[in-house]
């Protein structure tokens, strides 16, 4: 069975702290892809990034990186050096596939506030 | 502008009653998910429809409906409607279905049932 664990429920900093989401999957599936999307208060998901189970180099855009490591199905994602603008729902997400349709299948979100 | 248009924004009505949500994929894209997010629930994948035919069903209640109309527009109908179908639905397109396609969502409709 497909299952995304957002451990962290609600995280707090103060601007300017690094501060990383965890993800944690769990698929029978040997080919999958991963995504993070974030839910700012105005409610509309964001695309961040997608990455493909073959793929197990990190990635950095900007301020943001991503940890890919199969060896321990996680999908780990760091704000450096946040910033107010940051404080949203983060969802973890991961592809089902089944005989003729697809899915996410999501985390349950972890509530990152960003203080000033 | 994702590209996806999900009608209304915002939709107040009473319980036992029948509401209709929109949604028109981005263009190109043949198929259309519906998710719904409750406090309690979290984002919950309801239902697929690729070109026009149901392609996967998730966790979607008898008294919800779906499809998807010639144009590639869909429509999610949800009737006798109670407190807890109070949500924020989302329809998201992608190109294709399966492991290799993106998925691009719509701002969502925010259903209260009072």
């Amino acid at each position: 069975a497909q299952k995304v664990t957002q451990a962290q429920t609600e995280i707090s900093v103060v601007e300017k702290e690094d501060v990383t989401l965890d993800c944690v999957y769990e698929t029978r599936d040997t080919t999958y892809y991963l995504f993070w999307y974030k839910q700012p208060p105005s409610g509309e998901l964001v695309f961040l990034i997608r990455r493909n189970s073959f793929d197990e180099q990190n990635e950095i855009s900007g301020r943001y990186s991503w940890n890919f490591q199969k060896s321990t199905s996680s999908f780990n994602f760091t704000i450096t050096a946040s910033q107010v603008v940051d404080s949203a729902v983060y969802f973890c997400a991961l592809t089902y596939v089944e005989t003729s349709g697809s899915r996410l299948t999501f985390g349950e979100g972890t509530q990152l506030t960003v203080n000033p | 502008d994702s590209g996806v248009t999900q009608t209304p924004k915002h939709l107040i009505t009473a319980t036992g009653q029948r509401v209709t949500l929109r949604c028109s994929p981005r263009s190109g894209d043949l198929s259309v998910y519906w998710y719904q997010q409750s406090l309690d629930q979290g984002l919950q994948f309801l239902i697929q429809y690729y070109n026009g035919e149901e392609r996967a069903k998730g966790n979607i209640l008898e008294r919800f409906s779906a499809q998807q109309f010639p144009d590639l527009h869909s429509e999610l109908n949800l009737s006798s409607l109670e407190l807890g179908d109070s949500a924020l639905y989302f329809c998201a397109s992608s190109q294709s279905w399966g492991l290799y396609y993106g998925y691009t969502f719509g701002s969502g409709t925010r259903l209260t049932v009072v």
